[in-house]
Order: structure tokens, then sequence, then C-alpha cells
């Protein structure tokens, strides 16, 4: 059974950079048949893709949060990552991994999402 | 890319059957079969309901069907259940440099 699991800090101050990881269990990241990717939720708000990576590591972001996004890939970990740099209050959401199967382009499997408040 | 527009609200009374549609463009719900709905109950991450227009994961009940005319998809929920009373999502592929949109969401309640 696929489960994804995000972890990281809940607390991060303006300006500092957000790190998030994804630990993937009953399927590898570094498959060829799904993208791994990054979702977030603002309180009260809807869903937001911030962007995905693929096998052998290429990426792709969302164009409001290119210039801040890094999405990477530990293979060995099976897990994949999140940063977000320069925060501000407005990126306090939940933030959600998930998976991607590349034949339907739908988003199958979801962590249960972790809360990060920028704040200081 | 703007999201997808979905109804703020629909509500109906159990055993009942409602719609939730989800309109963009050509760009993306008009021009793909990639459309997929979700379901969000309160504090929980989203749950994949329907993928590629009309298609059902292993284990969602057959009462959630799917349907497409235009850029315009549609969900639907026969013999309405208070579990169902929850926040809707539709998504779908775009081809624009964002490559996945959300609607705006949906809350279902029972009545």
């Amino acid at each position: 059974q696929v489960q994804l699991q995000e972890s990281g800090p809940g607390l991060v101050e303006p300006s500092e950079t957000l790190s998030l990881t994804c630990a993937v269990s009953g399927g590898s990241v570094s498959s060829a048949s799904y993208y791994y990717t990054w979702i977030r939720q603002p309180p009260r708000k809807g869903l937001e893709w911030i962007g995905h990576i693929f096998f052998r590591g290429s990426t792709n972001y969302n164009p409001s949060l290119k210039s801040r996004v890094t999405i990477s890939a530990d293979t060995s970990k099976n897990q994949f990552s999140l940063r977000l740099s320069s925060v501000t209050a407005a990126d306090t959401a939940v933030y959600y991994c998930a998976r991607i199967p590349v034949a339907d382009l739908s988003f199958d499997y979801w962590g249960q999402g972790t809360l990060v408040t920028v704040s200081s | 890319q703007s999201a997808l527009t979905q109804p703020a609200s629909v509500s109906g009374s159990p055993g009942q059957s409602i719609t939730i549609s989800c309109t963009g463009t050509s760009s993306d719900v008009g021009g793909y079969d990639y459309v997929s709905w979700y379901r969000q109950h309160p504090g929980k991450a989203p749950k994949l309901m329907i993928y590629e227009v009309r298609n059902r994961p292993s284990g969602v009940s057959n009462r959630f069907s799917g349907s497409k005319s235009g850029n315009t998809a549609s969900l639907t929920i026969s013999g309405l259940q208070a579990e169902d009373e929850a926040d809707y999502y539709c998504s779908s592929y775009t081809s624009s440099s964002t490559n996945y949109v959300f609607g705006t969401g949906t809350k279902v309640t029972v009545l």
C-alpha cells in the first residue's frame, strides 16, 4: 500500500527558507511511472500546485513560485523534498505531498499534510 | 492561469442526487481528458474520487460519477449520504506552464 508522510518544521520565520520532506513507502520515487509533487492549501482556501519531480530528477514548477522553489529527491532514502525560500506570511499553508501517475495525471495518493506557519 | 470555476456550495437531502460543475477553458478541461475530482473532509487530505473525467479508483462508491461537455466537467453524487458532506475540488492538466490547475472548491451540505 502506497503511503506518503510529510515532515519538517511547523514554524518558519519570515525571509527564511521552508524545508519539508516526504517519505514514500509502497512505491519508488525513481519510478518512471509517477511524478512526485507538492501542493499547498492556505487556511480556508483552495489547493495550489507547487511543483513536481520525475524520474532521474527532472523538475517542473508553478511559474508563480518558480524563483523560490526547489524540489529534490533522495533515492537512497526513497523520499523527496521541498525548499521554498524568502517566505512571507502568504506562504502559511498546509503543505501536502502526493503522487501523480503519468498515465492519468491525477493526484492518486496524498500525505496527511503538515501545517507550516510563517511568523516571527 | 486562473483556477477552474466551481459553485461555492451545493446542498441536497439524503438519498437525493447533486451535481457539481467545474468550468475551465480549451487549454485545460476542454482540451484534455485529465480531469479529476477530490473529496476533502475538514482537517483531512483530499481523496481521489474520479480520474480521467469518469473513472473511479478502486474502493470508491459507484454513487460517484463524472462527465464532461466542452469546457465544463461535472461530478454527480447519487443517493446522497451524510458522509458525502465535505469540500470537493476538481483538477485538470493544463497546457499552460502551470501544468495543473485546481477548481475553486464546492462545499457540499447534506440537509
